[in-house]
């Protein structure tokens, strides 16, 4: 069956930039997702890439996407504490699936 | 803006008690899922529901049960609680299909002694 994983932790300094990673199995799903989910909260859309593309920027994300490898990445440039969450990837192959989670922690 | 709302955020319950669960979605979503979440394990799928009074079950759907009277009204429901059903739980809902984002309620946690 479908796959999404991810590691579960990432620490970084205020100001670095943040890299999550996350492969996946299915090579059919057209959309790639990254959502944010803040202490005690839901999931929120972060951003998402279209399958025939390589890399989207918004402000100080950026996806990259080499759907050679199944690799999905989100660069969080000039990472602040307000960045420290869970972060799930997802991808909508045969069926919508989430990855576990990576937690950012930020440390000033 | 997609609004999902769900009943409460914290809920404390007893062993043995039965528990409803209310997910409210605005914007006409044809499906309704409900998720659990527990630390390094991720989102799981319990049950979802495409259509009303529709229900497929998802990868843990033992000890829950659920309802879909209504388009807009996903409701879990847990016969009889127990410790280990202690969690986060996470309705969202989407356009049909099973290619379009989710969208996600604020989260219940719920605690069962």
């Amino acid at each position: 069956g479908e796959d999404v994983e991810q590691s579960l932790f990432l620490s970084v300094r205020e100001g670095d930039s943040s890299v999550i990673n996350c492969t996946y199995t299915d090579s059919s799903s057209t959309y790639l997702y990254w959502y944010k989910q803040e202490p005690g909260a839901g999931l929120q859309l972060l951003t998402y890439i279209f399958s025939n593309m390589d890399m989207k920027q918004d402000q100080r994300l950026t996806v990259l996407l080499n759907k050679k490898d199944k690799h999905l990445s989100l660069r969080i440039a000039d990472t602040q504490t307000g960045d420290s969450a869970i972060y799930f990837c997802a991808e909508n192959g045969q069926n919508f699936v989430f990855g576990p989670g990576t937690r950012l922690s930020v440390l000033p | 803006d997609v609004k999902v709302t769900q009943s409460s955020r914290y809920l404390v319950k007893r062993t043995g008690e039965k528990v409803f669960l209310e997910c409210v979605q605005d914007m006409d979503h044809e499906n309704m899922f409900w998720y659990r979440q527990d630390p390094g394990l991720g989102l799981r799928l319990i049950y979802f529901s495409y259509d009303v009074k529709m229900k497929e079950k998802g990868d843990i759907p033992e000890g829950y049960s659920v309802s879909r009277e209504k388009k807009e009204r996903f409701s879990l429901i847990l016969e009889s609680a127990s410790t280990n059903q202690t969690s986060m739980y996470l309705c969202a809902s989407s356009l049909p299909g099973g290619t379009y984002e989710q969208y996600f309620g604020p989260g219940t946690r719920l605690t069962v002694t």
